[in-house]
């Protein structure tokens, strides 16, 4: 199975920082990658797919970009309602979806 | 209104069995392709088993394999995870997601709530 792996497991930020998370996956996955946001208490929201498509209605301050093993989320400008769990996924083999194991982003 | 809603979640013992459903409604639940995914308390998201729109085919991860069956209803826009013989680390909230179909696979475009599995003597 191909792992997924996200970096850091956890970080702090000011509001209007610029906040980047990697997700690295275990072999090549193309662009077969999405990103989840999980706010506290509430089910996963997809942000993104095909590693850079913004799902209709997330704002556009949250961008992704990679292919092939490695993987970038960013959010240009860090906003209050933005803290939350993100996870990364992978789509596009056996097993179906694979999940890293996620990284939780507070204000400072 | 375009909804999942988990039940069946509860209390059991290790060895024992449960039946989670997920009701859909607001969108063609027979054109969806239908998994579940757990959280353990604290923990991230694990992936436990997919189904296709038509029901014939199934996929599971393997910590669940051979003890966890998927159905679905399609008559009754109804999702169901049967669990046997359940062990402690099966502990979680088991949530259904509606898979969204794009280039390469699927993604989870809509998510229930979650229904509480508790494995413990």
């Amino acid at each position: 199975d191909i792992q997924m792996t996200q970096s850091p497991s956890s970080l702090s930020a000011s509001v209007g920082d610029r906040v980047t998370i990697t997700c690295r996956a275990g072999q090549g996955i193309r662009n077969y990658l999405a990103w989840y946001q999980q706010k506290p208490g509430k089910v996963p929201k997809l942000l993104i797919y095909a590693a850079s498509t913004l799902q209709s209605g997330v704002p556009s301050r949250f961008s992704g970009s990679g292919s092939g093993t490695d993987f970038t989320l960013t959010i240009s400008s860090l906003q209050p309602e933005d803290v939350a769990t993100y996870y990364c996924q992978k789509y596009n083999s056996d097993p179906p979806w694979t999940f890293g194991q996620g990284t939780k982003v507070e204000i400072k | 209104e375009v909804q999942l809603l988990e039940s069946g979640g509860g209390l059991v013992q290790p060895g024992g069995s449960l039946r989670l459903s997920c009701t859909a409604s607001g969108f063609t639940f027979s054109a969806s392709a239908m998994s579940w995914v757990r959280q353990a308390p604290g923990k991230g998201l694990v992936w436990v088993s997919a189904i296709n729109p038509r029901g014939d085919k199934t996929y599971y991860a393997d910590s669940v394999k051979g003890r966890f069956t998927i159905s679905r209803d399609n008559s009754k826009n109804t999702l169901f995870l049967q669990m046997y013989s359940l062990r402690v680390e099966d502990t979680a909230v088991y949530h259904c997601a509606k898979e969204g179909g794009i280039v390469g696979g699927t993604v989870g475009d809509l998510w229930g709530q979650g229904t509480l599995v508790t494995v413990s003597s």
